[in-house]
């Protein structure tokens, strides 16, 4: 079985600011980690994918992502936030399978950024 | 490269019609999901099908909604009938993933159902 929590519902922050999107998984095998945005009314859009070469994972708009094996965890972070960072963040663990990789999404997380 | 379509973008029935939601995935993608998603949650997994078979709709309401996939390429999804908590964004995604890792998902835009 795989889950995955991400520990805020909404984040709100300055723009300029840096930006921390916590997410912790639980998985039986190896996981692949996923974050994906969603602005309003889009669909959802690839930030960045845990790829095992590396555990710094670096992604789309300035956005990079840690795996910790040890703390079961892969948080988002953005040093600076723009205006355009406005929407909404999903983290998914995905189980590998022959049959056709399951995806499991967490709650989200909403970022609101104020000038 | 040409994205997940999905049609209708919109849609607002009463309770108790039926609906339908059709997606036309990536071209070569063997798995494609559908995933409801309610307001302010994250999706859940309806149905996935690799090719046209079906892997997993152990989340599906099957007493309501049904999914086929035709020729393991296009797939519609139908609600009928539709209740009142059916009001989501139904998304449509494709994936490469047949047993390959760090393979993603691609997600259409979604088809944003009313049910009044």
């Amino acid at each position: 079985a795989q889950s995955v929590t991400q520990l805020d519902s909404h984040v709100s922050v300055s723009e300029g600011t840096p930006v921390l999107l916590r997410c912790n998984y639980s998985s039986s095998y190896s996981p692949s980690l996923f974050w994906y945005v969603q602005h309003p009314n889009k669909g959802l859009q690839l930030l960045l994918k845990y790829t095992s070469a590396a555990t710094l994972v670096k992604g789309i708009n300035g956005f990079e992502a840690e795996f910790k094996k040890s703390e079961t965890s892969f948080h988002l972070t953005k040093p600076s936030a723009h205006m355009s960072d406005a929407a909404e963040y999903f983290c998914v663990v995905t189980l590998i399978k022959a049959a056709g990789n399951k995806l499991t999404f967490g709650g989200g997380t909403r970022v609101l950024v104020k000038p | 490269e040409a994205g997940v379509a999905q049609s209708p973008r919109y849609k607002i029935i009463e309770k108790r019609q039926s609906v339908a939601f059709w997606c036309n995935p990536i071209s070569g993608h063997a798995t494609l999901y559908w995933y409801q998603q309610i307001l302010g949650q994250g999706p859940k997994l309806l149905i996935q099908f690799q090719n046209n078979g079906v892997v997993d709709d152990s989340q599906l309401p099957k007493d309501r909604f049904s999914a086929e996939r035709l020729k393991g390429v296009d797939s519609t999804l139908k609600i009928q009938p539709a209740k009142l908590e059916d009001s989501a964004v139904y998304l449509c995604a494709s994936s490469e993933g047949q047993g390959i890792s760090y393979t993603e998902a691609f997600f259409g835009q979604g088809t944003r159902l009313t049910v009044v």
